[in-house]
């Protein structure tokens, strides 16, 4: 069953403790990308990355890091630098098209409580 | 960097009408323009996209147009049904592989 995955679904953490997101893909995509959803703002780019060994910082990579050590995989770590922590993780894949990305397909997300 | 936006925030529209949300972006070099969808409790999906190159595009019910000039593109769902009531995300690409998205548009279809 082809897909992207993300685990836990459901995660909570005490303050100034570090967390790993996980995700995982079987699309043989390039892209992958990590996005943030709160009420009323969107999906909010936290860390891309093309290919291997290579990620940009999106546009509130504060608080947060990446690895590409594999192409399948992207986790995310959420440091105990990060003042709101608190939000729905979703990640996401794509192809890599000459001008643009390609269709996204995302994760069922992560759901993230610091207590 | 690209900065989205997009309105309204809520749209509640009568079922067999026309929904129509608008989003603007600010930069210039953009050139890739998708709608995703994202019902309740699921994980958003590509609807349509639009490229710089292309000032219109439908595809059944949903078509989306661009206005490069203005920095301006709109998804305009005709004829809507239930099923249409969803949240709905518009992005930009400006050709580095990062796609902004707007706030969402929560859209209600009233039976």
């Amino acid at each position: 069953d082809g897909g992207i995955t993300q685990s836990p679904k459901y995660l909570f953490r005490k303050e100034g403790q570090n967390v790993t997101l996980s995700c995982e893909q079987n699309l043989n995509h390039d892209a992958m990308y990590w996005y943030r959803q709160d009420p009323g703002q969107g999906l909010r780019l936290i860390y891309y990355s093309q290919i291997v060994n290579d990620f940009q910082k999106g546009d509130i990579a504060e608080g947060y890091s990446v690895s590409r050590e594999k192409k399948e995989s992207f986790p995310l770590t959420v440091t105990s630098a990060q003042k709101n922590p608190t939000a729905f993780y979703l990640c996401a894949s794509s192809i890599v098209l000459p001008a643009h990305p390609g269709e996204l397909f995302f994760g069922e997300g992560s759901r993230l409580t610091v207590l | 960097g690209e900065n989205v936006e997009q309105h309204p925030s809520t749209l509640s529209v009568q079922e067999g009408d026309s929904a129509v949300i608008k989003c603007t972006y600010s930069d210039s070099a953009s050139n890739y323009f998708p709608w995703y969808k994202q019902e309740l409790g699921k994980r958003p999906q590509l609807i349509i996209d639009i490229r710089s190159n292309v000032g219109e595009k439908k595809d059944q019910r949903i078509a989306v147009t661009l206005n490069k000039t203005a920095k301006h593109f709109s998804l305009h769902i005709t004829e809507t049904q239930p099923e249409d009531s969803a949240v709905y995300f518009c992005a930009a690409s400006n050709g580095d592989y990062k796609l902004s998205f707007g706030a969402g548009t929560t859209v209600t279809v009233r039976a």
